[in-house]
């Protein structure tokens, strides 16, 4: 059982570039998520979904898009990245109705130069 | 969510128990206690909560006072792989359209 998985596990991206995180869960979770945490700081929500075809913004938006096709999978896109995007970027699900019981993936440690 | 306030470090000897507090005085009614931590480079891990009785499983065991505005997570046998941040948070289950929210967390360090 994979848990949460996320590729890649680092990128450097050049500003204005776009690029794909990708996240995939195989617990058949309902919730998912993606949190971005920079140096010293907390986790902050991105962009979220509560299922299939549904999703919603978090605290930071900007600069990201976000589509869930299917149960599995839930991309993070960057349109145009630039250097405050620097982050280490985590994904999470969990379980329908137990959405504080989270499952978080390693992370995808993203540096924009 | 409640507040909660945890120390900013604590340490720990290999073997032994390690107990790190949390204070949520505002706590209410609904609201559960959860406990997290995030080892160096990792994503955080789900580790245990509690609304109001003491609960226990593989890693830990959560103590909740009885007037709820206090917990305990104890790690009964600590060992230097638990050296990590430590978060405990307070929230209602359920919503599934809020943020976590990780606050500062206990930087365990466990010493050999």
């Amino acid at each position: 059982n994979a848990g949460v998985t996320q590729t890649p596990k680092f990128q450097v991206l050049k500003t204005g570039q776009s690029m794909t995180l990708q996240c995939a869960q195989d617990m058949n979770h309902e919730y998912m998520s993606w949190y971005r945490q920079d140096p010293g700081m907390g986790l902050r929500l991105i962009h979220y979904s509560v299922g299939a075809g549904i999703t919603d913004q978090g605290e930071v938006p900007n600069g990201y898009n976000v589509s869930r096709s299917t149960t599995e999978d839930f991309p993070l896109r960057l349109l145009s990245a630039a250097p405050s995007q620097t982050s280490v970027y985590f994904c999470a699900s969990s379980p329908e109705g137990r959405d504080t019981e989270a499952f978080f993936g390693q992370g995808t440690r993203l540096t924009v130069v | 969510d409640a507040k909660t306030t945890q120390p900013t470090s604590m340490d720990c000897a290999e073997g032994r128990a390690a107990n790190l507090p949390c204070n949520h005085s505002t706590i209410s009614g609904n609201e559960y206690v959860y406990w997290y931590r995030q080892i160096h480079s990792q994503g955080p891990q789900y580790i245990i909560h509690g609304l109001k009785n003491n609960e226990t499983n593989e890693m830990a065991s959560l103590i909740i006072t009885e007037d709820r505005k206090s917990s305990t997570l104890i790690l009964p046998h600590a060992t230097l792989r638990d050296t990590a941040v430590y978060y405990c948070i307070v929230r209602v289950v359920g919503t599934g359209r809020r943020a976590l929210t990780f606050g500062s967390g206990t930087r365990l360090q466990v010493q050999p």
